[in-house]
């Protein structure tokens, strides 16, 4: 099983400031990552897939990077919408989740 | 719009049984796989299973192997998960979702339905 390790747990910060989150590995999954986004009481959203490609509809301020083991979510400027928990997610293997970074101000 | 709408859900024992279902719309549904993804309360998000768009490959995660069963209905549009000898472990919010990419799987997950709980208490 690939493990995915995400920090930090939970980002602090205030709105217009740039986030930057991060997604760690077990082993090389390429671009086999995506990102999601949950917010409470509600099912997670599919933000970003081939670690980078942007879903339709998702704001440019959310882009992200990375391939081979380490990866990164950053929004630009969080707005108060933005202020959630964020998973990274592994399709190069069975699919697994990281544990999750929550966003809070 | 895709639309996923999950039921099924409630209170169980353990050891017994409980059917869940997804009824889905908006979009080919035969031309999809499907998954299904839990989350415990207050936990992180679990992959459970996957069935192909013409039902040929079912996989399971570890943890429900032989004890859960994905099918589907394309002529109705659903996907069922069959949930039997559940454990406490099991008690989650069931998510049924939708493969990104068609007609073969790639294993992320482009639309979510708003889940059903699963509560296995005595």
């Amino acid at each position: 099983e690939i493990v995915m390790t995400q920090s930090p747990a939970t980002l602090s910060v205030s709105p217009g400031e740039r986030a930057t989150l991060s997604c760690r590995a077990s082993q090389s999954i390429r671009s086999h990552l995506a990102w999601y986004q949950q917010k409470p009481g509600q099912a997670p959203r599919l933000l970003i897939y081939g670690a980078s490609t942007r879903v339709t509809g998702i704001p440019a301020r959310f882009s992200g990077s990375g391939s081979g083991t380490d990866f990164t979510l950053t929004v630009s400027s969080l707005q108060s919408e933005d202020f959630a928990v964020y998973y990274c997610q592994q399709y190069h293997n069975r699919p697994t989740f990281g544990q999750g970074t929550k966003v809070q101000i | 719009q895709v639309q996923l709408v999950e039921s099924g859900g409630g209170v169980v024992q353990p050891g017994r049984s409980l059917r869940l279902s997804c009824a889905a719309s908006g979009f080919t549904f035969s031309s999809y796989a499907m998954h299904w993804v839990r989350q415990a309360p207050g936990k992180g998000l679990e992959w459970v299973a996957i069935i192909s768009f013409d039902e040929s490959a079912k996989y399971y995660a570890d943890s429900v192997k032989g004890r859960f069963v994905i099918s589907r209905d394309n002529s109705k549009n659903t996907v069922t998960l069959q949930m039997n000898s559940l454990t406490t472990d099991d008690t989650a919010m069931y998510f049924c979702a939708r493969d990104g990419e068609h007609p073969l799987p790639h294993y992320y997950f482009d639309s979510w339905g708003q889940g059903t709980l699963v509560t296995v208490s005595s």
